[in-house]
């Protein structure tokens, strides 16, 4: 299984570029990186995606090293309402794959 | 479109009373999963269907639980007996095909079992 490991918690100054890393060493080839958020109670929500190439969109950058055994998520602007845990997962074709855990909870202040 | 739906948003039950939690995945969508989240575990994977079949419930803790895919537009995940310990968030998500799909998640249920 793809499990991955995130640091439990971080803090960004409001305005600053949030860098949050995963480890997933035990990716295998044919797993996306995958990475969601969730504000408050609310379902987790989807942000960006990759494989193997870094990946940007209207909400975060994505870079993935070479080896594929960990990847950076980017705010480059964190705003307050960036405040969430934010969780990295590996997701491949089966279930058995299918692994959030704790995520990291980044505190955006003022 | 409405986005995962899921009912109630909050129950309140007894310990040994019958809870079932309801789930209406997005129209066209053909995987759908449910997840436990509690502050210890964060959040697990309980089963995954697709195109309504049960492809993986190794997540499901006990035979207390049992969760049901009649049609593509509806499923059902049950607690009976319930206990104290069951008392978590649950989310039900879907994906278009698969668990290698980026998945949409519901506004969740709130389960207090007292």
């Amino acid at each position: 299984d793809a499990k991955t490991t995130q640091p439990p918690s971080m803090d960004c100054a409001e305005g600053r570029a949030a860098n949050l890393p995963c480890n997933h060493s035990t990716i295998s080839g044919n797993e996306y990186v995958y990475w969601y958020r969730q504000i408050h109670s609310q379902g987790p929500q989807y942000i960006i995606h990759g494989l193997k190439n870094n990946e940007t969109n209207e909400m975060a950058s994505l870079i993935i090293t070479e080896d594929r055994k960990s990847s950076t998520l980017i705010l480059p602007h964190a705003t307050l309402r960036d405040t969430a845990v934010y969780y990295c997962t590996a997701l491949g074709f089966g279930a058995n794959n299918l692994f959030f855990g704790t995520g990291t909870r980044l505190t955006v202040i003022p | 479109d409405a986005g995962v739906i899921q009912s109630p948003r909050h129950e309140v039950t007894e310990m040994g009373q019958e809870v079932t939690l309801r789930c209406k995945p997005i129209s066209g969508h053909n995987s759908l999963f449910w997840y436990r989240q509690t502050m210890m575990r964060g959040l697990e994977l309980l089963i995954y269907f697709n195109n309504n079949v049960p492809i993986d419930d190794s997540g499901m803790p006990e035979d207390r639980f049992s969760a049901k895919m009649p049609n593509a537009s509806f499923s059902t995940l049950k607690i009976q007996p319930s206990e104290p310990r069951d008392s978590a968030v649950y989310f039900c998500a879907s994906s278009q095909q698969g668990a290698g799909e980026t998945q949409y998640f519901g506004p969740g249920t709130r389960l207090l079992v007292l």
